[in-house]
């Protein structure tokens, strides 16, 4: 079965420093890939997506994700973090195939002042 | 405006009682799903239902209970046979076919409290 592992399920820096909040898949085929935002008490909002087109993907908010196929990583940024950013974030993975949508248990960000 | 509703945010119940959480869409989307959360474990997969009158079981499934009788309705029953069942509930919809329908689009979320 596919997995997702999000490294840090707690990340803080600071306002305008770089946010880089980390996602590897297991998949021997590249998948279809998701980045989610969640504000507290609040359902998912997409992010961005990585459907097998450009690998530098741009999203909402100024975030960005690069899918790197040798690493089997798709790892999040943002080069100035707002405080308005502070959030959970999940990564997803979608297979081919039958196999259903598979979240990682999620980061929390936190933006120091 | 198009998007899911879910209802109420807030919900306590008593052990014992079952309980319906309600999930509604305008998207025109087949698919739709139902997630728990609970801290440090991400979402996990309840039912889910990809046309009218049809549902699968996630990875999830006991204590609970689903009916798709409308294309934009899908209520999630807790029932008394959950363990614990105080969580916070997201429901989710997607088109029904092809690449765009691997996008889920979700509801605010219901917590749900049994004490």
């Amino acid at each position: 079965a596919q997995s997702v592992t999000q490294l840090g399920s707690h990340v803080s820096v600071s306002e305008g420093a770089l946010v880089l909040l980390r996602c590897n898949y297991s998949s021997s085929v590249p998948p279809y890939l998701f980045w989610y935002v969640q504000y507290p008490n609040q359902g998912l909002q997409l992010l961005l997506k990585y459907t097998s087109a450009a690998t530098l993907v741009k999203g909402i908010n100024g975030f960005e994700a690069e899918f790197k196929k040798s690493e089997t990583s798709f790892h999040l940024t943002k080069p100035s973090a707002h405080m308005s950013d502070a959030a959970e974030y999940f990564c997803a993975v979608k297979p081919f195939g039958n196999e259903k949508l598979t979240f990682g248990t999620g980061t929390r960000l936190t933006i120091i002042p | 405006d198009g998007g899911i509703t879910q209802s109420p945010k807030y919900l306590f119940r008593k052990e014992g009682q079952n309980v319906t959480l309600s999930c509604e869409q305008n998207l025109n989307h087949d698919a739709m799903y139902w997630y728990r959360q609970d801290p440090g474990q991400g979402l996990r997969l309840i039912y889910y239902s990809q046309i009218v009158n049809d549902f699968q079981k996630g990875d999830i499934a006991e204590g609970y209970s689903v009916s798709r009788e409308k294309k934009e309705s899908f209520p999630l029953t807790v029932t008394s046979a959950q363990k614990n069942p105080t969580a916070f509930y997201l429901c989710a919809s997607s088109p029904g076919t092809g690449p765009s329908s691997y996008e889920q689009y979700f509801g605010p979320g219901t917590r749900l409290t049994v004490t």
